[in-house]
């Protein structure tokens, strides 16, 4: 069965410019969840997509969005890239997280912004 | 808002030593709690949860963490460690209410001498 799959692996952007990572979760999995790992900082719950629908964001500004699509798979875009989004992105997808807690994650895409 | 603090950022023991990995959380309804491993060059897994019931929940590779609620803890312990259980290892809570987000603690990298 394969896992999450991101892509693109690394991806390099300069300031002001926007940047779409995407992922495909696990088959069967409906809901895709996107965190920030920066340095030092941990993992940073950024969207959850379940269905087709935004469920919930974290702290994060509003040129952060995504969609999920009919296939549940998802991208996420950030609009005017700062120096500090650089950083992993982390894609992770779920059957049934309210029950399990469980999470799958992908390798991530890094993102650097010069 | 939920927080999750890991004592120690970089832990560094040989082969054989006994491990304890800290955590502790904020906040002040029901968790569910967790802890992630992520090996060199492959992705983030779970090591171990706890829901409800018994307080001390075992693991994959002979992990093993203990819930004290009274100290918002679930520290991570391992008696006798191997090279292999290098890795970052990271503690997350979720609420029991399902809102898609799992927070995590900053991680705490593990290097095992042989």
């Amino acid at each position: 069965e394969a896992g999450v799959t991101q892509s693109p692996t690394h991806l390099i952007k300069t300031r002001g410019q926007q940047a779409t990572l995407r992922c495909s979760p696990i088959s069967g999995h409906t809901s895709v969840y996107w965190y920030q790992q920066a340095l030092g900082l941990g993992l940073q719950f950024l969207l959850w997509y379940d269905e087709g629908e935004e469920r919930n964001r974290g702290n994060f500004p509003p040129r952060f969005s995504g969609r999920q699509f009919p296939n549940y798979s998802s991208e996420l875009n950030v609009n005017a890239l700062e120096l500090e989004d650089s950083a992993l992105y982390l894609c992770a997808s779920s059957f049934d997280f309210g029950a399990t807690g469980e999470l799958f994650f992908g390798e991530g895409s890094r993102l650097t912004v010069l | 808002a939920q927080s999750v603090s890991q004592h120690n950022h970089h832990v560094i023991l040989s082969e054989a030593a006994s491990l304890e990995l800290g955590c502790n959380y904020s906040y002040g309804g029901t968790v569910n709690l967790f802890w992630y491993v992520q090996y060199p060059g492959q992705h983030l897994q779970l090591l171990l949860k706890y829901f409800s019931g018994d307080p001390l929940v075992k693991g994959i590779k002979g992990f093993e963490a203990e819930f004290i609620k009274s100290k918002f803890s679930f520290n991570l312990r391992k008696p006798s460690v191997q090279w292999s259980d290098t890795a970052e290892y990271f503690c997350a809570v979720k609420s029991s209410s399902n809102t898609g987000k799992l927070i995590f603690g900053q991680g705490t990298t593990l290097q095992v001498k042989p």
